[in-house]
């Protein structure tokens, strides 16, 4: 499968501590875009890069999260300490980075805290 | 600030009907429009782009329009069967970085 992959598909914690999710793009993928998604709500953009650099980070990233994407290949967010609001599921997202494209989405990790 | 927004936000229909769900947007200056299926507790899969110089896109059952001078899209599904049951989320690319900007979804239930 050569498509957007995340892991943890799902993650349980307790409050206070802290996660890390991973997303690994289409290969040939410039951009890569984290978006947030709670119950019955759409997503809402968090943080977008272009290779390796992070180039817009949303208010609603909180100082407890933090994005990297070394090398410009897969990319993780951490969130610490971890709160109840926190619950949620995570989107990652690629594309070839040319504007009027497809931004191809992976399957999600659901957060909750507990 | 692009906002986007689906109206209503849930639609139950018998098997068989043809239906129309809606989008709008505040800020014209799009690059494109993208509607996704999303079923519960998944991703979300893309169903169709329009590019902002396009006025429709279909594929199947499915054919989206796009006014962009109006800030409007609907997405036609001809023929609805249960296993289009599912949120259909409108959602449009603009901005610097261009990222997306989603509604919160029309959550369609089709009754056999």
């Amino acid at each position: 499968d050569t498509g957007v992959s995340q892991d943890p598909r799902h993650k349980i914690t307790k409050r206070g501590q802290n996660v890390t999710f991973r997303c690994d793009p289409i290969s040939e993928h410039n951009r890569l875009y984290w978006y947030r998604q709670t119950l019955g709500q759409g997503p809402e953009f968090l943080t977008y890069f272009q290779n390796e650099a992070q180039l817009e980070k949303s208010r609603l990233l909180s100082d407890r999260f933090s994005a990297e994407r070394p090398k410009g290949s897969f990319s993780t967010l951490e969130i610490q300490r971890t709160e109840q609001g926190d619950s949620a599921m995570y989107l990652c997202a690629s594309s070839l980075g040319i504007y009027q494209e497809t931004q191809y989405f992976g399957p999600g990790t659901r957060l909750l805290v507990l | 600030k692009q906002e986007v927004t689906q109206i209503p936000a849930a639609l139950s229909v018998p098997e068989g009907e043809n239906l129309v769900l809606n989008c709008s947007f505040t800020d014209s200056a799009i690059y494109n429009l993208q509607w996704f299926r999303q079923d519960p507790g998944k991703g979300l899969t893309s169903l169709l782009l329009i590019q902002s110089s396009q006025r429709e896109q279909t594929s199947g059952r499915l054919n989206a329009s796009l006014d962009k001078s109006s800030g409007r899209s609907t997405l036609y599904i001809a023929a609805s069967q249960p296993g289009d049951s599912a949120t259909y989320l409108c959602a449009v690319l603009s901005g610097a970085n261009s990222k997306l900007t989603f509604g919160k979804g029309i959550t369609l239930s089709v009754r056999p």
